[in-house]
């Protein structure tokens, strides 16, 4: 079945303590992106991903950073996370430039930083 | 950078309504997405167009490209169909940027 995972799918965690969301595809698709839905704000794009090591800034990069060793995997590092960073995380992924095809998402992470 | 808006923001229905949801973008592209969020639940993708119509089940999705316009039409609504609807266009417009730009979404409660 195709599909995007992501782990883990809420956490609560503390202001500074690093952590980890995991993203993972089993499409081989090339384009990855991570995105975070505010209410309000709606979905925005925090970063991108067009190839193994291939990655740019979104709109809201500033706290995050991600890296793309292998194809399948992006996952999105807080090194330090803070409270303004409580979010609902989705990870997309597709098979070519992102508005000419299908956007996979992953379940979302429900991150909140005390 | 595409600016994207929707219409209505919120909607509520009763069971067996025809619904339109509208959505409005800035710059010209090469397709919109249509998407769907439950409650509490994850993001699935509807319909990708890039021109005329596409129909799945009760749901129709239209696209005008020259007037920058497109509409989500769901027919003989139900309960099921309570969402939210997010109408997303590519960022990039000639440029390297990737990813979407969305729209803030219709939040739909369908009433048995």
């Amino acid at each position: 079945e195709a599909q995007v995972t992501q782990n883990p799918r809420y956490l609560i965690t503390v202001t500074g303590k690093k952590l980890t969301v995991t993203c993972s595809q089993n499409m081989n698709h090339e384009y990855m992106s991570w995105y975070r839905q505010d209410p309000g704000l709606g979905l925005r794009q925090i970063y991108y991903s067009m190839n193994v090591e291939v990655t740019d800034k979104g709109d809201v990069p500033e706290g995050y950073k991600v890296s793309r060793k292998e194809k399948r995997n992006f996952p999105l590092i807080l090194e330090s996370p803070s409270p303004n960073q409580t979010s609902l995380y989705f990870c997309a992924s597709s098979g070519g430039r992102t508005g000419d095809y299908e956007q996979y998402f992953g379940p979302g992470t429900r991150l909140t930083v005390t | 950078k595409n600016e994207v808006e929707q219409s209505p923001q919120n909607l509520t229905a009763q069971e067996g309504e025809f619904i339109t949801i509208n959505c409005s973008y800035s710059v010209g592209i090469s397709a919109l997405h249509w998407l769907q969020q439950h409650p509490g639940g994850g993001i699935v993708s509807l319909f990708m167009l890039s021109s005329g119509k596409k129909k799945h089940g009760r749901l129709i999705a239209t696209i005008n490209i020259q007037e920058k316009h497109s509409s989500l039409h769901i027919t003989a609504s139900h309960p099921r169909d309570s969402a939210v609807y997010i109408c997303a266009v590519p960022k990039y417009s000639g440029g390297g940027a990737d990813g979407l730009t969305f729209g803030k979404g219709t939040h739909l409660i369908i009433q048995p």
